[in-house]
């Protein structure tokens, strides 16, 4: 069974920091994934891209410099360190598998909830 | 960067009917850059169209999509109880850059 399941999101304090992790499950590891949020109510914002071997990496505006992207695809897994947490990265973050040959998103995780507040 | 607008924000319509989801972009974006989400809520987002007209694996055959340039459109062609749900369009702008429209509510009349 294809599957993607995120840990280590939870409270935090303005300035703080959280590692992401996303376990891969049913498949090669052998795609680019990345990592996308969704704050409470609101749509969804791609945070950052992995290629499958890592060598490339790039993020989304409101988290260059804060956030880094790796995997270790011997562990089937992909992180996200985040770095200088302010209120607006409060948010669901998903890991998302990127489609074989196309640029959409074929397999989700459940998500994990990262709150940021004093 | 481009910018995707969806319209309408929310779609009142009965099962069995049909719904037709826009999705504009601000710039010409690529057919094959060009997919479809539909997310419940308390649920992951779930891969419906890619390449604007490909169906994901195990979607059924009542959603299609269409447009090229800067108009797509997803449409429904007969609503079961468990399409209402909110709708993303999404796409990608080389670099790579991901950005998602702000999504098409459909709900229940």
């Amino acid at each position: 069974q294809v599957q993607l399941v995120e840990s280590g999101g939870g409270l935090v304090k303005p300035g703080g920091s959280l590692r992401l992790s996303c376990a891969a499950s049913g498949f090669i590891f052998s795609d680019y994934m990345s990592w996308i949020r969704q704050a409470p109510g609101k749509g969804l914002e791609w945070v950052s891209y992995i290629s499958s071997s890592g060598s490339t990496i790039y993020y989304a505006d409101s988290v260059k410099g804060r956030f880094t992207i790796s995997r270790d695809n011997p562990k089937n897994s992909l992180y996200l360190q985040m770095n200088s947490l302010r209120a607006d990265d409060t948010a669901v973050y998903y890991c998302a598998r990127g489609g074989d040959g196309h640029w959409a998103f074929d397999v989700w995780g459940q998500g994990t909830m990262v709150t940021v507040s004093s | 960067e481009i910018v995707l607008t969806q319209s309408p924000g929310t779609l009142s319509l009965s099962p069995g009917e049909r719904a037709t989801l826009s999705c504009r972009a601000s710039q010409s974006v690529s057919s094959s850059h060009l997919a479809w989400y539909q997310q419940k809520p308390g649920q992951a987002p779930r891969l419906l169209i890619y390449g604007t007209s490909s169906r994901a694996t195990g979607i059924p055959d009542r959603f299609s999509g269409s447009g090229s340039g800067t108009d797509f459109t997803l449409t429904i062609s007969r609503l079961e109880p468990e399409d209402f749900a909110v709708y993303y369009c999404q796409q990608y702008g080389g670099s790579p850059q991901f950005t998602f429209g702000p999504g098409t509510k459909v709900d229940i009349k």
